[in-house]
């Protein structure tokens, strides 16, 4: 079966400081990735895209990126945090065949606040 | 404009009542309209998925439904849990593969 994992659970980051989120995939191969944010009182947010190694899609300007450097591995960076980054970070992955159309399977998420 | 608007935004019930979420849509083509469940902290589970051709698709005690001519969608659950108490988000794919989530409703279900 599919498993999807993401740490850190909690991070507590001052403004400024660099982060990376970090997300794994197991049991599936080729999968789409996600990295959605989730706000406080908002919609979830879809960030980043991925189709494949090394291949990164953005979906809105922001002072965040990601990457994927393995085929099931999707991280998440920034190099200066900002208050607004604050929120709720979910991993998602989806089959490939499936594109957008298909389920997504979401991580247990990571709860980001910047003081 | 593509949109998803949810209602009611919070609802409390009591166990073992039923209860129907509803969802509206703007998204124009539309390709699929998704129903998640959220619980408090944790990642969305995928409840239920309908085409534009399906108007009723089951999951335990949870049915949704869906009116592609009056763009709306439900979410009913019978004889609530405990459990259930969670936000459920309605998500719409629009034919092109952008995803257009709603706010959620949060549900509290109250021995």
């Amino acid at each position: 079966s599919q498993t999807i994992h993401q740490w850190p659970a909690t991070l507590v980051q001052p403004v400024g400081s660099p982060l990376s989120l970090e997300c794994t995939v197991e049991g599936t191969s080729n999968p789409n990735l996600y990295w959605y944010r989730q706000a406080a009182g908002r919609g979830l947010q879809l960030l980043f895209y991925s189709v494949g190694i090394g291949q990164i899609s953005s979906e809105v300007p922001q002072n965040l990126s990601a990457s994927r450097p393995q085929d099931r591995q999707f991280i998440l960076s920034s190099k200066k945090l900002l208050l607004s980054d604050s929120g709720f970070y979910l991993c998602a992955w989806s089959r490939l065949a499936g594109g957008f159309s298909d389920t997504q399977y979401f991580g247990p998420g990571t709860r980001l606040t910047v003081l | 404009k593509n949109q998803v608007e949810q209602s009611p935004q919070s609802l409390i019930i009591l166990e073992g009542k039923n209860c129907t979420l509803q969802c509206n849509y703007t998204v124009s083509p539309f390709s699929n309209l998704r129903w998640y469940k959220q619980d408090t902290g944790r990642g969305p589970v995928s409840l239920t998925i309908m085409t534009f051709s399906e108007n009723t698709k089951s999951n335990g005690r949870y049915t949704a439904t869906l009116d592609a001519d009056t763009k709306q969608s439900s979410l009913h659950i019978t004889a609530s849990q405990l459990s259930d108490s969670a936000s459920y988000i309605c998500v719409v794919t629009g034919s092109q593969g952008n995803l257009i989530f709603g706010k959620g409703t949060k549900l509290s279900v109250k021995p």
